[in-house]
C-alpha cells in the first residue's frame, strides 16, 4: 500500500516550453501532497505545498507563476514549469501525505531543458 | 537555523556494520525518519522513531535516538551492497513539513 506514481519518469525539452508532470497517490487518498527539487548530490529542497481544493503554498524564493501547482482531485496534484530554462534542470519528487503525518514519496522525474 | 546535519560520505565493507549519524535542530519533532535513495530513483520510507524512544530495531536496522544532544543515529548490520545508497534523516517540527538532512553517501565494498 501507499504508492505513489509520477509521470513522466524523464523529460527532455526545448528551452520556452512548459512541462507538466503529474504526481498521483495510486491507493490512497491524500488532501496534501508536497513537490521538492533535488540537486545533483545535494538534499531535498520543498518547494510547495499542494492542498486539494486550494491555492498551493509556496516556500520562500519559489516562483509560484513558473511553478504552477494544480491538486484538483485527491488522488492528483501537478506542478507545471512555465517557459522552462536551463536552470530549470532537476529531478522533481512529490510525496504525499497519508493520515495525518507519513510522507509517501514518488520515484521522481528528472527534466533537462536543452 | 533548521540545518540538520549528516556526514557526506561512509564507506564500509560488506559484512561490516555501517552507523550513519544525523544531528537535528528542533527538539519538539515528534517523530525522526530515516529514508534511503537509490540511484535515480525517489525516497524510500525505511523507518522511524517516536520522540520517546530511545531506540528501535527493525531486523537489520537499528535507530538510536539521543534527545538530550538532538543525535540520531542509523545502524545497518551485515551491510550488503544493495544497501549502497543515499541515506536522510529527516524532522517534523511542526505540521507535515519534513526537514531533510544533508544525506550520507553510503559505499559498500565487496
Amino acid at each position: 500500500g501507499a504508492v505513489v506514481s509520477q509521470h513522466p519518469s524523464r523529460v527532455i525539452c526545448k528551452s520556452g516550453t512548459s512541462v507538466k508532470i503529474e504526481c498521483r497517490s495510486l491507493d490512497f487518498q491524500a488532501t496534501t501532497m508536497f513537490w521538492y527539487r533535488q540537486f545533483p548530490k545535494q538534499s531535498l529542497m520543498l518547494m510547495a505545498t499542494s492542498n486539494e481544493g486550494s491555492k498551493a503554498t509556496y516556500e520562500q524564493g519559489v516562483e509560484k507563476d513558473k511553478f504552477l501547482i494544480n491538486h484538483a482531485s485527491l488522488t492528483l496534484s501537478t506542478l507545471t514549469v512555465t517557459s522552462a530554462h536551463p536552470e530549470d534542470s532537476s529531478f522533481y519528487i512529490c510525496s504525499a501525505v497519508l493520515g495525518s503525518r507519513e510522507q509517501y514519496f514518488g520515484p521522481g522525474t528528472r527534466l533537462t531543458v536543452t | 537555523g533548521e540545518d540538520v546535519e549528516q556526514s557526506l560520505f561512509l564507506s564500509v565493507r560488506e559484512g561490516d556494520s555501517s552507523v550513519i549519524n544525523c544531528t537535528y535542530t528542533d527538539s519538539s519533532s515528534t517523530y525522526l525518519y530515516w529514508y534511503k535513495q537509490e540511484p535515480g530513483a525517489g525516497l524510500q520510507l525505511l523507518t522511524y522513531i517516536f520522540s520517546n524512544m530511545d531506540m528501535k530495531q527493525d531486523q537489520r536496522l537499528t535507530v538510536l535516538l539521543n534527545k538530550k544532544d538532538k543525535h540520531l543515529s542509523l545502524r545497518i548490520a551485515d551491510t550488503q551492497t544493495g544497501d549502497s545508497a543515499i541515506y536522510f534523516c529527516a524532522e517534523i517540527p511542526g505540521t507535515y513539513k519534513y526537514i531533510f538532512g544533508t544525506g550520507t553517501r553510503l559505499k559498500v565494498l565487496a
